[in-house]
């Protein structure tokens, strides 16, 4: 497709469970953005994946969150043993890469998760 | 630590009449400020940007102004329209190496008719 992919689009999922969330970036972008938005809160950096490089993790809440990405395809971010604070949406974007207008990101429609 | 704060959550304005949403940060370095809005249910979408090297940037009923001595931006709407109603998201970046962009808290904006 043209834009950013997200799945689920929504997941109701019970306290204690894992869960996984897809992301399907732009073809091309090198750089790939997880972020969540709590109910009533601002756009919360989780991770950053660029290119080949090591991923910044230092948004990842606790050791419960992880994320990972095939080359510069698909990204999957996975939360264990969920709890009801990890209700949000997760917004996932991506764009080309370095240098300025190429870092201009594209969002996905997010994942509307919910713990109960 | 917030690098980029919006510290109005949420502004309400008549149709017709100017929105200024403002933006402050703390980070000297970074070299590029994005506007993002984001309607309900929906990813939020670019708006408009400025380069650290210029004070003033415009397309069409947006307007971006930075006052890097204040360490201040703000986004003009004028005129306002219902269809605006969103809520809209400051961002900067470093544009060296592999720098993310960092994002506020966003201000929600109601222009009523």
């Amino acid at each position: 497709g043209a834009g950013v992919s997200q799945s689920p689009s929504n997941k109701v999922t019970e306290k204690g469970k894992d869960v996984e969330l897809r992301c399907d970036p732009i073809s091309g972008h090198t750089a790939l953005y997880w972020y969540r938005q709590r109910l009533g809160q601002g756009l919360e950096f989780l991770i950053y994946f660029q290119g080949n490089s090591a991923p910044d993790k230092s948004g990842l809440p606790s050791d419960r969150f992880s994320a990972e990405r095939t080359g510069e395809s698909v990204s999957t971010l996975t939360i264990q043993r969920t709890q009801q604070e990890d209700s949000a949406v997760y917004l996932c974007a991506s764009s080309l890469g370095q240098g300025f207008p190429n870092t201009e990101a594209f969002f996905g429609q997010g994942t509307r998760l919910t713990v109960v | 630590d917030q690098q980029v704060k919006q510290n109005s959550p949420s502004l309400s304005v008549q149709e017709g009449r100017i929105s200024i949403l403002n933006c402050d940060y703390t980070n000297s370095m970074f070299d590029y400020f994005l506007w993002y809005k984001k309607y309900p249910a929906e990813g939020p979408t670019f708006l408009i940007s400025i380069s650290s090297i210029k004070d003033k940037n415009e397309d069409g009923r947006f307007t971006v102004f930075l006052n890097k001595s204040a360490k201040h931006l703000s986004l003009h709407i004028v005129p306002s329209q219902p269809g605006d109603s969103a809520v809209y998201f400051c961002a900067a970046l470093r544009d060296t190496g592999f720098q993310k962009l960092v994002f506020g808290t966003g201000t929600r904006l109601l222009v009523s008719p």
